[in-house]
């Protein structure tokens, strides 16, 4: 199975700061990368999928980069509804392994 | 509008067996591969089940292999997981999701979710 990891598991931040998650694989899943993020008691949301694609409806402000074994997404300029936990996952091959989550919150 | 709705959770005893639920809408369900994924308290998402959009491809993560099976029926617009032997790690609130892209490898909509906890 691929291993999927992430870095820093938490961060605090301001609104208005630029925020930066990496996850990496443990093996190469070429752009086979997907982010979600999920509210507390909600259900989670796609943001990018296929490496650095934006969903619909997702803000600019998020974007994806990386291929490989090494991805990284980024959001601009933290807004207050940024406030969550993001989760990479790859859809290389079964199964489709999420990261362990980073948490962003308030500093 | 698409929309996904669980239903099933509750509370179980450890070895009980559950059958989860999830109805659709809004889509050709018959069209697309669905998943199960779940989230325990504390512990961060675990990919769990697939089933391809005619129901010939299956798998399961090792940690539920042997013991939950998924289905679907697209005459229903619907997706199961029988849940057998169930264990106090199966605890988690378990969320039907629809693989979007070619594979159905990424979850582009997802239901609200159903708590099951097991626990004598």
């Amino acid at each position: 199975d691929i291993q999927m990891t992430q870095s820093p598991s938490s961060l605090s931040a301001s609104v208005g700061d630029r925020v930066t998650i990496t996850c990496r694989a443990s093996q190469s899943i070429s752009n086979h990368l997907n982010w979600y993020q999920q509210k507390s008691g909600k259900a989670p949301n796609l943001l990018i999928y296929a490496g650095y694609s934006l969903q619909n409806g997702v803000p600019s402000r998020f974007s994806g980069s990386g291929s490989g074994t090494d991805f990284t997404l980024t959001i601009t300029s933290l807004q207050p509804e940024d406030f969550a936990t993001y989760f990479c996952q790859q859809n290389s091959s079964m199964p489709f392994t999420f990261g362990p989550g980073t948490t962003v919150d308030i500093k | 509008q698409v929309q996904l709705v669980e239903s099933g959770g509750g509370v179980v005893q450890p070895g009980r067996s559950l059958r989860l639920s999830c109805a659709a809408s809004g889509f050709t369900f018959s069209s697309y591969a669905m998943h199960w994924v779940r989230r325990a308290p504390g512990k961060g998402l675990e990919w769990v089940s697939f089933i391809s959009y005619d129901g010939t491809n299956k798998y399961s993560a090792d940690s539920v292999k042997g013991r939950f099976t998924i289905s679907r029926d697209n005459s229903k617009n619907t997706l199961h997981l029988q849940m057998n032997s169930l264990r106090p790690e199966d605890t988690a609130v378990y969320y039907c999701a629809r693989g979007a892209g070619f594979g159905g490898g990424w979850h582009d909509y997802w239901g609200q979710g159903t708590l099951v906890t097991v626990s004598s």
